[in-house]
């Protein structure tokens, strides 16, 4: 079956520029999630969704990220005045309901920040 | 916060050989997963160890627990060239968020 999808794989971008990052996850799993990779390191939690519900924003690292799910489907990830340091990868990642599922994740997306 | 961390090693070995890597965590879990990641993209889902679990196995892979010392290693058996990746692992906690720690790069030599 079709897996998580992330569009576009790589974006680079101007600073100061907005970028849409949108994640098309696995159908019927509920829950989403956001991490952000940068380079040699491990993955940062960014959101998490429930339905079209963000409970858990904490991992968002400034105003200028936001992010919405509608259609208890597609996520957008929206990343204002970008900078350099918002260089990374951008992962998302679903899964079904339960408390031991397995979180499944998408390609990502390369954001080059120039 | 929680966070699964990774001793920070490289490891280089050839085929057919046993690649060994340990994780640390800092406090209580539900369960520990290992995940992969080739050239740096998506990441996929190696196995699942519940708290309750001291040992598990899959394939190739033997993971091990110790929730005593906050503890987890990933054993590859009999490696081959295409288990060259970044193994990650990551504790669950609140929302099921995953905290994964940096990683260990694997290279198996042919």
């Amino acid at each position: 079956g079709a897996g998580v999808s992330q569009s576009p794989s790589n974006k680079v971008t101007e600073k100061g520029k907005d970028v849409e990052l949108r994640c098309d996850p696995i159908s019927g799993h509920t829950a989403l999630y956001w991490y952000r990779q940068r380079l040699g390191q491990g993955l940062e939690f960014l959101i998490y969704f429930q339905g079209n519900s963000a409970p858990d924003k904490s991992g968002l690292p400034s105003d200028r990220f936001s992010a919405e799910r509608t259609g208890e489907s597609v996520s957008t990830l929206t990343i204002q005045r970008t900078q350099q340091e918002d260089s990374a990868v951008y992962l998302c990642a679903s899964r079904t309901t339960g408390s031991q599922e397995t979180q499944y994740f998408g390609p990502g997306t390369r954001l080059l920040v120039l | 916060s929680q966070q699964g961390e990774e001793d920070p090693q490289a490891l280089s070995i050839q085929e057919g050989e046993n690649a060994t890597m340990n994780c640390s965590y800092k406090t209580s879990i539900n369960n520990l997963q290992w995940y992969r990641q080739n050239s740096g993209r998506g990441l996929v889902h190696l196995i699942l160890i519940r708290s309750n679990e001291r040992e598990k196995h899959s394939g190739r892979l033997r993971v091990t627990l110790d929730t005593s010392k906050k503890s987890s290693s990933l054993l590859i058996t009999a490696s081959r060239a295409a288990d060259t990746a970044s193994y990650f692992c990551a504790t669950v906690y609140g929302n099921n968020r995953l905290a994964f720690g940096k990683g260990n790069q694997v290279v198996v030599i042919p």
